[in-house]
């Protein structure tokens, strides 16, 4: 069975940049799949974030990819995120998930809450 | 950008009745849509793909029907453990892919 497991700072200044790692077990990175970030707050509910590809292509938020990036560590099997110039707005909870290829969300990280504050 | 909106915001019903939720889109797009199911404290869980299809261990009391920008998720005899919030997500125009900001389940 695949499981995400998000790992990084819970608290960030803000201008700082934010770094997010997802381990990834049960599954390889390798394969067909779409590795993603989505992030949900009360204000702006679910958003997604951006994904990676085990090639290292990328689709990126338009509204996040000015200050958005993301890479794959094959040799680790996880992948991470790095959005810099924090805001309070940033705070969140962060999850990783998969997205087979031509489908949707079907595994999920159990999330973690990422706070902007000085 | 597809703006999805759901309705109602809350619905509060008893078990054994029938939950009909809905999700708009601000343009038409097919049927590349999703519905999940969130509980507190968890992950989204992927219930519905491609507007109609149950996902991998999905009770056959959720259904999803729909297309173009009118899309609904039924649960047709309801359970004290569908409490839950329930989002909708296209994946037809992206990205980006986008949500609805959800409908809240509550089981009397």
């Amino acid at each position: 069975q695949v499981q995400l497991q998000e790992s990084g700072p819970g608290l960030v200044k803000p201008s700082e940049t934010l770094s997010l790692t997802c381990a990834v077990s049960g599954a390889s990175i390798t394969t067909t799949d779409w590795w993603s970030w989505v992030r949900q707050s009360p204000v702006k509910g679910l958003e997604w974030i951006g994904e990676i590809y085990r090639s290292g292509s990328t689709n990126y938020n338009p509204s996040l990819a000015s200050r958005l990036s993301m890479s794959v560590d094959k040799s680790k099997n996880q992948f991470s995120l790095n959005l810099t110039s924090v805001t309070a707005a940033d705070t969140a909870v962060y999850f990783c998930a998969r997205r087979p290829w031509s489908y949707y969300f079907d595994q999920w990280g159990q999330g973690t809450l990422v706070t902007v504050s000085s | 950008e597809i703006v999805l909106t759901q309705s109602p915001a809350t619905l509060s019903l008893s078990p054994g009745e029938r939950a009909t939720l809905s999700c708009r889109a601000s343009q038409s797009f097919g049927s590349s849509l999703a519905w999940y199911q969130q509980k507190p404290g968890q992950a989204p869980r992927l219930l519905i793909y491609d507007a109609s299809n149950r996902a991998t261990g999905i009770p056959a009391r959720f259904s999803g029907s729909g297309s173009g920008t009118d899309f609904t998720l039924t649960i047709s005899i309801l359970e004290p453990e569908d409490s839950a919030v329930y989002f909708c997500q296209q994946r037809s125009n992206w990205p980006p892919y986008t949500f609805g900001q959800g409908t809240k389940l509550e089981i009397k």
